[in-house]
């Protein structure tokens, strides 16, 4: 079965700083790979995701993230932090394409100090 | 706006009381999801439909009723529900079941008093 872990509960960094959010699967082939974001009292909203192609996967508000097989990770990076991305950050995975078979990780919570 | 519009965004109601939650896609998907989020669990798929037919059912109780006239809306109704189904539900939609494309709602916070 698979299995998605973010080893970070939350996250504290300062405004302007970097950012790295890691997401671990466990699944025998290459899963497609999803990052969503989930500010308080609203849905989630797509980042970015990886089906095939470049490991290094751009997204929307100045994200991006790695897809490393050899690690079965998913980081999700951002040079400069700023205080709007404070929010739930969601890892989640689909071996198939299919949405019903989306697993989401635990999710990790971002603040960030002015 | 994401295209998949929930309401209400607030609900507040008794055990015994008798509502329900609405979904409306406006991407011209053919799937809607229902999923549950509680504090400090992943997200749970609750129910799937695809061309207005439940697909998936992942053994919900029967408190939970969900329904889809169309593809564009999906309701789920809600009675004698217990303290511990207060959560975040979400609505999501797709085309043809399809993880690419994923669209979620804003959701509804349920607090069961």
């Amino acid at each position: 079965a698979q299995s998605v872990t973010q080893p970070d509960i939350h996250i504290t960094v300062s405004e302007g700083a970097s950012l790295e959010l890691r997401c671990n699967y466990s699944y025998g082939a290459t899963p497609y790979l999803f990052w969503y974001v989930q500010s308080p009292g609203q849905g989630l909203q797509l980042l970015l995701k990886y089906f095939s192609g470049d490991t290094l996967v751009q997204g929307i508000k100045g994200f991006e993230a790695e897809f490393k097989r050899s690690q079965s990770s998913f980081n999700l990076r951002k040079p400069s932090v700023h205080w709007s991305d404070a929010a739930e950050y969601f890892c989640a995975v689909v071996r198939d394409n299919y949405g019903q078979n989306f697993v989401f990780g635990p999710g990790t919570r971002l603040s960030v100090l002015p | 706006e994401t295209g998949v519009t929930q309401t209400p965004r607030h609900l507040v109601m008794g055990m015994t009381n008798k509502k329900s939650l609405k979904c409306e896609q406006h991407l011209g998907h053919n799937a809607m999801y229902w999923y549950k989020q509680s504090a400090k669990k992943p997200l749970e798929l609750m129910f799937v439909y695809s061309l207005e037919e439940r697909v998936e059912n992942n053994s919900v109780p029967s408190r939970f009723s969900p329904e889809c006239p169309n593809s564009s809306h999906l309701f789920l109704h809600l009675h004698t529900l217990q303290p511990e189904d207060s959560a975040l539900y979400l609505c999501a939609s797709s085309q043809d079941q399809q993880a690419y494309g994923y669209t979620f709602g804003s959701g509804t916070r349920l607090t069961v008093v």
